[in-house]
């Protein structure tokens, strides 16, 4: 079984402050780890995958997440909001054999000017 | 371009009807799937097919019907037995066998029940 737990559903930061958003899985095999982005009425594109190369993955827009076992945690950080960062986060895991994966509940996030 | 097209953007629908939503993918993509998306709830897996002619019931597939009769194509229909429609639908895609195997989403269709 895996699961996907994101902490706080809205996070608000100030343009130019740092953004962290939480996400903690379960997986009972080695998981790949995925942030999406998603503006209002489109869809999810992908922000960052994470595939066992390296525990530190970079991704578009400025968005980095690390991998940490020990915690079973994937945050996503950028260290200075933007206006366009605005938008809903979705984590999510796989780790079946096949090509299911599960979405997290999301995270809102406000960039206050 | 390569990517995954849905339509219509918007959809409404009466109650008792039964609705398509369309998918296609000109990725080259084996695997397509469909999720529901509420608010507060994520993504939700309505339907999924790694191959044609081969469909698999997600979480949850009461009142839904899928088919894949083409590579490129994963029709959904919302059917009168599904009494909640009213929701965002989106259509994924991913390449089988390259690893992560990481879901493509289209633009999505949001359905309204009037």
């Amino acid at each position: 079984a895996q699961s996907v737990t994101q902490l706080g559903s809205h996070v608000s930061v100030s343009e130019g402050a740092l953004v962290l958003l939480r996400c903690n899985y379960s997986s009972s095999v080695p998981p790949y780890l995925f942030w999406y982005v998603q503006y209002p009425n489109q869809g999810l594109q992908l922000l960052l995958k994470y595939t066992s190369a390296a525990t530190l993955v970079k991704g578009i827009n400025g968005f980095e997440a690390e991998f940490k076992k020990s915690e079973t945690s994937f945050h996503l950080t950028k260290p200075s909001a933007h206006m366009s960062d605005a938008a809903e986060y979705f984590c999510a895991v796989k780790g079946g054999g096949y090509q299911k994966v599960t979405f997290g509940t999301g995270t809102k996030l406000q960039v206050i000017p | 371009d390569g990517g995954i097209t849905q339509s219509p953007k918007y959809l409404f629908r009466k109650e008792g009807q039964n609705v398509t939503l369309s998918c296609e993918q000109n990725l080259n993509h084996d695997a397509m799937y469909w999720y529901r998306q509420d608010p507060g709830q994520g993504l939700r897996l309505i339907y999924y097919s790694q191959i044609v002619n081969d469909f698999q019931k997600g979480d949850i597939a009461e009142g839904y019907s899928v088919s894949r009769e083409k590579k490129e194509s994963f029709p959904l229909t919302v059917t009168s037995a599904q009494k909640n429609p009213t929701a965002f639908y989106l259509c994924a895609s991913t390449y089988v066998g390259g690893g992560t195997d990481t879901q493509y989403f289209g633009p999505g269709t949001r359905l309204t029940v009037l």
